[in-house]
């Protein structure tokens, strides 16, 4: 399977700022989808991100405190717009294997905002 | 819409023992995939056995099997002879399928399994 990197690994971050974190694939994935794990909490899909096109989002998400870009096959990133403390989760990118309708997924971004 | 429902908050065994995990779902598609992972502390979402949904055999992985019976909606994953590396929190998962690519999983709320010493 693809080795998916993130990076920041974790941050703290102060409410009102935003933070952008990054996806990348050592292969080229057709299919890349972020998540948020909330804290004690399981992973809601937060939206597909497209190569070439605009993200995907899902209900109760939106672009603009969720922007994500998709330049091409190996990487995304998901910024994490005007943060406040309900923003503190897990972030999660996943990638499906092209043809395999499998999902792995990267290490994770832990944030928290003060 | 889709659901998946694990009705096991958290689980403990001894080592070695067998245990198994409950899930249920709720879909109307008639294609699609299961999946369970397991998310130790370190956080990472590691795929432990995966399930299609038109295959009547159920999958197995080493220790890791599945009974999957579609018409009752449940996906059921047994370990045996558990280890202590086994001690994670368990999401079961559903996937669409769509033919032209993977859609989004949708997660039951996970299961913390325990293995004692």
């Amino acid at each position: 399977s693809a080795v998916i990197s993130q990076k920041p690994s974790r941050d703290i971050c102060q409410r009102g700022t935003s933070l952008t974190i990054q996806c990348q694939v050592d292969s080229q994935v057709t299919m890349m989808f972020w998540y948020r794990q909330q804290p004690g909490q399981s992973l809601t899909l937060i939206a597909t991100a497209n190569q070439g096109s605009e993200a995907t989002y899902e209900s109760g998400f939106v672009i603009d405190k969720f922007p994500i870009s998709r330049p091409n096959l190996t990487f995304s990133t998901l910024t994490v717009s005007n943060m406040s403390p309900e923003d503190s989760s897990i972030y999660l990118c996943s990638v499906e294997d092209d043809g395999q309708e499998t999902q792995y997924f990267g290490p994770g971004t832990r944030l928290l905002v003060l | 819409a889709q659901t998946v429902t694990q009705s096991q908050p958290e689980m403990s065994v001894q080592e070695a023992e067998t245990v198994t995990l409950s899930c249920t779902y709720d879909t109307s598609e008639n294609n699609y995939y299961l999946f369970w992972y397991k998310q130790p502390p370190s956080r990472q979402m590691i795929l432990v056995i995966r399930q299609e949904a038109y295959k009547q055999q159920n999958a197995t992985e080493n220790r890791f099997s599945v009974n999957f019976q579609k018409a009752a909606k449940s996906f059921s994953l047994k370990i045996s002879d558990s280890q202590l590396g086994d001690t994670a929190m368990y999401f079961c998962a559903f996937m669409r399928g769509s033919g032209g690519g993977a859609d989004g999983l949708t997660f039951g709320k996970g299961t913390h399994l325990i293995i004692q010493p």
